[in-house]
């Protein structure tokens, strides 16, 4: 069974500082892609980054970056310069040939001003 | 235009009541998904169609039954709602590939079971 874990519930950072939100997974699957999704207090889900599990170069989009490691199962995200609006849960998630997708439990990002 | 559309995007209803969540899509995808979003903010996936096939079935109870009458059309009944219904219920649709495309997810829909 395919299993994606967050163990921080609720994480703070000082604005413009940069914070990472910590994801690990286990899958015995060789093909497989890592999601972030974030999830303001609107409700809505917004995506944030991919990265597929044959991708020799960590993803990166605007101020968000994704740490890929492999052999550790990790797939952290790595916000820089962390804004107000970046407050959220944030949710990573995985998928898996046949289109199946599974989230983690998600973490509360609090940005301080 | 919207990508995922859901309606309605509240629903208050009384236990005992059947109700049905309806969900489109316009960006012609394969896959339709429906999750909940329980108090804790856990996204559990429920149902998974491909082209009108029911693809995956998670532990559900059967009072939940989804209907896909074309690829771009999944709605989500539900009868006789209990207390423990209520949650956040979204619809995502992705194409159908090796499992390395992005959800598209509607707005939700927050069900409130009195």
């Amino acid at each position: 069974a395919q299993k994606i874990t967050q163990t921080q519930p609720g994480m703070f950072v000082q604005e413009k500082e940069a914070v990472t939100l910590d994801c690990t997974y286990d899958t015995s699957d060789p093909s497989y892609g890592l999601f972030w999704y974030k999830q303001p207090s609107s409700g809505e889900m917004i995506f944030l980054i991919y990265q597929g599990s044959y991708d020799q170069q960590n993803a990166t989009e605007g101020r968000y970056s994704l740490n890929f490691q492999k052999a550790r199962k990790s797939a952290n995200l790595v916000i820089s310069a962390s804004q107000l609006g970046d407050s959220a849960m944030y949710f990573c998630a995985m998928s898996f040939t046949g289109n199946q997708f599974y989230f983690g439990t998600g973490t509360s990002l609090t940005v301080i001003p | 235009d919207t990508a995922v559309s859901q309606t309605p995007k509240y629903l208050v209803t009384q236990m005992g009541n059947d109700k049905s969540i309806k969900c489109e899509q316009n960006l012609g995808h394969d896959t339709m998904y429906w999750y909940k979003q329980d108090s804790k903010k856990f996204l559990k996936i429920m149902f998974s169609y491909n082209n009108k096939e029911l693809i995956i079935n998670e532990t559900v109870p059967n009072r939940f039954s989804p209907k896909s009458p074309d690829k771009a059309h999944l709605n989500l009944h539900i009868n006789s709602l209990e207390l423990g219904d209520s949650a956040v219920y979204f619809c995502a649709s992705s194409p159908w590939t090796g499992g390395n495309e992005k959800l598209f997810f509607g707005s939700g829909t927050q069900l409130s079971v009195l």
